[in-house]
């Protein structure tokens, strides 16, 4: 079974540019989640969505940063326009249903971005 | 609010030496704990977990104890390898809302 992906894997752009993550989460899992990591911070949850509706958005940075999750298989996580602060890898992570907090999270690969 | 504290690295160990982790955690309820592990280049995987107080979760050779009384949750390893050098997260979920909190991050170094 694939598990999470992300697209892209790299990104590196000049301030001001708007930049887009994917996400695509494995099949039949109802819960995505969006963290980020810098060295700084650690790991910080950004958002999450359960069936497709935001629950959480209370770690979202600023209004520069928007996220949506059109249906269950797609989420894009945008920052417009983008600051050199926010250079970080950003992570997607899906879980299965009916879990609760028992849940285990499968992280995909990462999106490192680099904001010049 | 609910957060995880552990401790700060990096950790460098020799090969076949003992490891402890420590992670303590401030939540209300009953939250479940996690060991997360993150290997160079990759995602998060969940390495052991445990869903009660007493409750020893356990994975390759790592073992972690659920305990209350002092709202801990140390990682531990009797003999580690090189192939073990990763960066280790701890982690809660709590009873009442569908979110994992990390904590930090620590890093470990395994010398040959």
């Amino acid at each position: 079974d694939a598990g999470v992906i992300q697209s892209p894997r790299h990104e590196v752009t000049e301030m001001g540019q708007e930049v887009t993550l994917r996400c695509k989460p494995i099949s039949g899992h109802d819960y995505l989640f969006w963290y980020r990591q810098t060295m700084m911070r650690g790991l910080e949850l950004l958002i999450y969505f359960n069936n497709n509706v935001p629950i959480d958005d209370s770690g979202m940075p600023e209004d520069r940063f928007s996220a949506k999750m059109p249906n269950a298989s797609f989420s894009t996580l945008k920052i417009q326009p983008s600051e050199p602060r926010d250079s970080a890898v950003y992570f997607c992570a899906s879980r299965l249903p009916d879990r609760g907090r028992f849940g285990e999270l499968f992280f995909g690969e990462g999106s490192r971005l680099t904001v010049l | 609010g609910n957060s995880v504290t552990q401790m700060e690295g990096p950790v460098t160990l020799s090969e076949e030496a003992f490891l402890t982790i420590n992670c303590t955690y401030t939540a209300t309820g009953y939250p479940s704990l996690f060991w997360y592990v993150q290997y160079p280049g990759e995602g998060l995987q969940l390495l052991l977990k445990a869903t009660k107080a007493d409750d020893k979760g356990s994975n390759k050779g790592f073992e972690a104890t659920y305990r209350k009384e002092t709202t801990s949750f140390h990682l531990e390893k009797g003999s580690v390898q090189v192939s073990d050098s990763a960066v280790y997260f701890c982690a809660l979920s709590s009873s009442s809302a569908s979110k994992i909190i990390f904590g930090s991050g620590t890093r470990l170094s395994i010398r040959p």
